[in-house]
């Protein structure tokens, strides 16, 4: 079946620097979506890559889609204090589920 | 403001009891989500539904029940025939379930219901 895998699982950044997290599918995708959830609280929507190759920016995060669109990777700038949480990718096919990778929790070290 | 209520924040269930967990939503989706979180597992899906009284099965429905009578309302029953219950629970809604473009309408997600058995 459908496979999405993330890595890292956890990663330990000092404040300032950069972070990225890939995720990687077994299958082709439509599009694959970005969530972070934040310590205690629940998956909140970032942005959706559909386009192969697509490179999307929101300040300091950096999201792109493989030309393959079998992968994805987010990258953060320079982090901050407030990027703590858990990133994960959620990848779909033209239907009706999303298949979320297994998540990688961020840590930044004051 | 819109949004999705799950209820209660925190269960607590003896082993081999029913238990079901709310899900209310006023965003007007049509589609309506449960998933189960478990450390390091990510977010697994349960069951989904597109449309009032029509659901599917997720990767791991055994031992859980749903209904959909309501487009509002998504309820998940926990049975005692699942060996591991013990789990955050989340219900997420999007504006439309089955998409024959590449686009997908993203998932809000509930606050989630954490629920341990013993």
């Amino acid at each position: 079946g459908q496979q999405v895998m993330q890595i890292p699982q956890y990663q330990h950044v000092q404040e300032g620097e950069d972070f990225t997290t890939y995720c990687n599918s077994s299958t082709t995708l439509s599009n694959i979506q970005w969530y972070k959830q934040r310590p205690g609280g629940h998956p909140v929507f970032l942005i959706q890559l559909v386009k192969s190759g697509e490179v999307k920016k929101q300040k300091r995060l950096t999201f792109q889609f493989g030309e393959a669109k079998k992968n994805s990777s987010l990258h953060i700038t320079a982090t901050q204090t407030t990027d703590v949480g858990t990133y994960f990718c959620a990848g779909s096919n033209t239907g009706n589920q999303f298949y979320f990778g297994t998540g990688t929790s961020l840590t930044v070290i004051p | 403001d819109g949004g999705i209520t799950q209820s209660p924040k925190y269960l607590f269930r003896k082993e081999g009891q029913n238990v079901t967990l709310s899900c209310e939503q006023n965003l007007n989706h049509d589609a309506m989500y449960w998933y189960r979180q478990d450390p390091g597992q990510g977010l697994r899906l349960i069951y989904y539904s597109q449309i009032v009284n029509d659901f599917q099965k997720g990767d791991i429905a055994e031992g859980y029940s749903v209904s959909r009578e309501k487009k509002e309302s998504f309820p998940l029953t926990v049975t005692s025939a699942q060996k591991n219950p013990t789990a955050f629970y989340l219900c997420a809604s999007s504006r439309t379930g089955h998409s024959r473009s590449s686009y997908n309408s993203p998932l809000h997600f509930g606050n989630g219901t954490r629920l341990t058995v013993t």
